[in-house]
């Protein structure tokens, strides 16, 4: 139990279009996600924290305007990049805590993002 | 001050060998304790999580915490090829959102057949 799975696993996309990712949990109900960014040799950074039904808390420094999030059900959320440029190329991790066990947290295989 | 501290490494060890790898937490707080071993490429996954001050077991793996310190450890024993990986300390401590996960940047182990 308790499997998260992203999709696209990979994309590649220009520099000034927007990536969608989409974390899902398979078989479990997830009242809050999280999403994180890791660069390469370094550790996860946790961009913004979403709970089912309302607005996503975002960390210092990443900007709500330009991933914007949305956990529409207890198995969906989703990540926009909007306006991507080659700085956001990065792999990014999701993860989902599940409901009633508060402190456990499953993460997602990843999407690798490239931004030409 | 980083809210979690570990040795990046790398650590080597030979097969069969204790591996022990360290983590310091700067926010007495912290309630909970995990380690995640990642694969170049891949997401964590988790190992092991510890609440309580003391050891805990689980195979291979031994968790060891000292809240009085701020210390985790974890010890592998009996190190094996697959066990190397990049191995992340996590720490929670209540967040508005609710238990937000702090990492720290992972100590890199080689384990040398």
């Amino acid at each position: 139990g308790a499997v998260v799975s992203q999709h696209p696993s990979r994309v590649i996309c220009k520099s000034g279009t927007s990536v969608k990712i989409e974390c899902r949990s398979l078989d479990f109900q997830a009242t809050t996600m999280f999403w994180y960014r890791q660069f390469p040799k370094q550790s996860l950074m946790l961009m913004a924290t979403s709970n089912e039904g309302s607005k996503a808390t975002y960390e210092q420094g990443v900007e709500k305007d330009k991933f914007l999030i949305n956990h529409a059900s207890l198995t969906l959320s989703t990540l926009t990049v909007t306006s991507a440029h080659p700085e956001d190329s990065s792999f990014y991790i999701c993860s989902a805590r599940r409901q009633g066990h508060s402190y456990e947290q499953y993460f997602g295989p990843g999407t690798r993002l490239t931004v030409t | 001050q980083k809210e979690v501290e570990q040795n990046s490494g790398p650590l080597s060890v030979p097969e069969g060998a204790i591996a022990s790898l360290n983590c310091t937490y700067s926010d007495r707080g912290s309630q909970s304790f995990f380690w995640y071993r990642q694969y170049s490429g891949k997401s964590p996954e988790l190992i092991m999580f510890i609440y309580s001050n003391g050891d805990k077991e689980d195979g291979r793996f031994t968790a060891q915490l000292n809240k009085a310190s701020q210390y985790v450890s974890l010890l592998i024993r009996d190190s094996q090829p697959s066990d190397s990986a990049t191995y992340l300390c996590a720490v929670t401590r209540p967040g508005d959102t609710g238990n937000q996960f702090y990492f720290g940047t992972g100590t890199s182990l080689t384990v040398i057949p």
